[in-house]
């Protein structure tokens, strides 16, 4: 069964420094999503992204957050300056669909702790 | 914020049927409902969604109101595999039919 594979699964990094989460979506999606989970929070919709730019963003997705599709295969979230808050659980989904006829997919997730 | 309202949290016995509740009394006629899982330290799993007529795939049954305003997601027989938060969303136009995660109601499976 396809799936959404993401990494680093763990990276630690210090406060102020750039990090660049990677996720390799379904390969005939069209629809990709970042969301993330604060250790016993909720999830919260960070960025979706169709025809390589942003179709919709959170009032979470500040200037310090970016997205790419460099290669047509992999679809990054960089962080640029890290703050102690960024530390949580970054999810990357894929889907076929926008208006909610289909499923998500989702990758296990990167975990990023800011020190 | 999430439209939809479900308990914190359900138990049962292991294979036995577990029914969990759903309300989203605003919701709209082309607001699609989803239910997604999330398993201890893992991401988010689709379950099953639907929009009017009950739905059923490998996991899961869908039972829809008929007046749209509530529904239940029914496992069949639980596993201890089944163990998780389940989350009931509306896809809608009002949110851009994104996902707008509440905090789902947490199974616990006794075995």
């Amino acid at each position: 069964e396809p799936e959404v594979t993401q990494t680093p699964s763990h990276q630690v990094t210090q406060m102020g420094q750039e990090v660049i989460l990677r996720c390799v979506p379904i390969s005939n999606h069209l629809y990709f999503y970042w969301y993330r989970q604060i250790l016993g929070q909720k999830v919260e919709f960070l960025v979706s992204f169709y025809n390589n730019e942003i179709s919709e963003k959170s009032e979470i997705f500040d200037d310090q957050f970016s997205v790419e599709r460099p290669d047509g295969s992999n679809f990054t979230l960089k962080i640029r300056s890290t703050k102690l808050e960024d530390s949580a659980m970054y999810f990357c989904a894929s889907g076929d669909d926008r208006v909610g006829t289909g499923e998500l997919f989702f990758g296990e997730g990167s975990r990023l702790t800011v020190l | 914020d999430a439209k939809t309202t479900q308990p914190n949290s359900m138990e049962s016995n292991e294979e036995e049927p577990v029914h969990l509740p759903c309300n989203h009394s605003t919701i709209s006629g082309t607001d699609y409902i989803h239910w997604y899982r999330q398993l201890p330290s893992q991401g988010p799993e689709y379950v099953i969604h639907g929009l009017t007529s009950n739905v059923n795939n490998r996991m899961a049954s869908l039972a829809i109101a008929e007046d749209r305003k509530s529904s239940t997601l029914i496992l069949h027989r639980a596993t201890l595999r089944d163990a998780a938060v389940y989350y009931c969303i509306l896809r809608d136009m009002d949110s851009n039919y994104q996902l707008i995660w509440g905090a789902g109601t947490k199974l616990i499976i006794k075995p």
